[in-house]
């Protein structure tokens, strides 16, 4: 059974911190793995990563993706509060897109 | 462009109503999806589509039909609401499955009595 699995759950930091979110992932015909930002309203978008070992980055953000060991990594550094949000990641297989049940971040001030 | 466009935005129900939640893209994307997100259980996809005249099924589709008579739009129906139907739900978009990005409505939360 296809399945995306993240951790923590949810993660209390003060700003200025720097966090590692993660997600493994077990699917068949792997092609790509998608990062969201969710705050209040609809998932936006972060990255995309297909090759294992490349680093995404935007900003404070960056990802990378080991396809070897079958999960990839969000980290944040110097947190703000507005980096508040749960944090999805999500893997395209068949003609479905499987998520993982979030990480929740708060960065308190 | 608009994206993804869902309609209502809130919407309360008694049990055993039914109702239509609305979603049109105008990015010409062949799939469209239809997610419920309930705390702790992320998102779980309900219904989807890989085209015009056709859908299938998701993780949770049972109570919920769907239909797609056009690329732009792909409604949701309850057919007859239940409590464990309250939950906040989410049309979402994609060119193709296999190149990435999944464009998402802005939500429509929804409450059964």
């Amino acid at each position: 059974e296809d399945k995306v699995v993240q951790s923590p759950l949810s993660l209390v930091v003060h700003e200025g911190d720097t966090v590692t979110l993660n997600c493994s992932y077990e699917v068949t015909n792997f092609r790509s793995l998608l990062w969201y930002k969710q705050e209040k309203k609809a998932p936006t978008f972060l990255f995309m990563l297909t090759s294992s070992g490349i680093e995404k980055k935007s900003g404070r953000l960056s990802s990378i993706l080991d396809k070897k060991e079958l999960f990839s990594i969000l980290n944040i550094t110097a947190t703000q509060t507005g980096d508040s949000a749960v944090y999805l990641c999500a893997v395209p297989t068949g003609n479905q897109f499987y998520f993982g049940t979030g990480t929740s971040l708060t960065v308190i001030p | 462009n608009a994206g993804v466009t869902q309609t209502p935005k809130f919407q309360v129900l008694k049990t055993g109503q039914s109702m239509t939640l609305q979603c049109a893209q105008d990015m010409n994307h062949e799939y469209m999806s239809w997610y419920r997100q309930d705390p702790g259980m992320g998102l779980r996809l309900i219904h989807y589509s890989v085209g015009a005249g056709i859908t299938d099924q998701g993780e949770v589709p049972n109570g919920y039909n769907v239909s797609r008579s056009t690329t732009e739009d792909f409604p949701l129906r309850l057919l007859s609401a239940a409590p464990s139907q309250t939950s906040v739900y989410f049309c979402a978009s994609s060119y193709w499955v296999s190149t990435g990005e999944l464009f998402f409505g802005e939500g429509s939360r929804l409450t059964v009595l």
